[in-house]
């Protein structure tokens, strides 16, 4: 299947710096892009997506960037906070809307 | 607003039991309903996906199945479980169409004895 996966299994920032997650995906059909966060013993909670025809987005306090010339995409959170540690995940979606290939993780850790 | 619901949110059980895990979605119909795995500090694996009543697909070979007796509520069940089959068990939902979004419950935490 598609391979997605992070560059970073594990990224501690300072609370009020900027976070960037990155994520690398293998499949250059792939059209439609989400990361979720989530907290220790929950689900996973949307944050922000990407479609392929677009390459930034704009979030509260996020943005998704999407280079698909390198197949390469980024979370950056501004002003991280606390309540931002969580492990964040990647997914790709390829014209299956009910498949999504996921990366394994990145952990942010955000020291007070 | 909608909803999903998990139960129960952590489970034991010994190698060779059955296994039944439920979930549940409010507020919305027809969605298109998911089971994933997830093993300790991984990704997400999906195991199942579903777009109607009756109508199930499966990703991986396993001894794990799903069904869904109604529009709402998708099972994933075992007849004997293996110690491999530990994990979070998670399902989600989304809507029907070429919507993409999908929304997770709570969450299952799995351990086989």
């Amino acid at each position: 299947g598609e391979s997605v996966g992070l560059h970073l299994p594990t990224l501690s920032v300072q609370e009020g710096d900027n976070s960037i997650i990155n994520c690398a995906y293998s499949n250059s059909a792939s059209d439609y892009f989400i990361w979720y966060k989530q907290e220790s013993g929950k689900g996973p909670q949307f944050i922000i997506d990407i479609r392929s025809n677009m390459d930034k987005r704009l979030g509260q306090r996020v943005t998704v960037l999407l280079n698909k010339t390198v197949k390469h995409l980024s979370l950056q959170i501004a002003a991280t906070q606390p309540g931002d540690s969580a492990v964040y995940f990647c997914a790709e979606n390829s014209y299956n809307f009910n498949k999504f290939y996921f990366g394994s993780g990145t952990k942010l850790n955000v020291k007070p | 607003s909608q909803t999903i619901h998990q139960w129960p949110a952590t489970l034991v059980q010994p190698v060779g039991s059955p296994l039944s895990l439920e979930c549940t979605v409010e507020g919305t119909s027809n969605p298109n309903l998911y089971w994933y795995r997830q093993a300790a500090g991984r990704g997400l694996q999906l195991l199942f996906y579903s777009v109607g009543i009756g109508q199930i697909s499966s990703e991986v070979p396993q001894n794990l199945s799903a069904s869904r007796p109604q529009d709402r509520q998708f099972i994933l069940s075992s007849k004997k479980l293996l110690l491999s089959d530990s994990g979070f068990y998670l399902c989600a939902w989304s809507r029907g169409g070429r919507t993409y979004e999908q929304y997770f419950g709570p969450g299952t935490r799995l351990t086989v004895t």
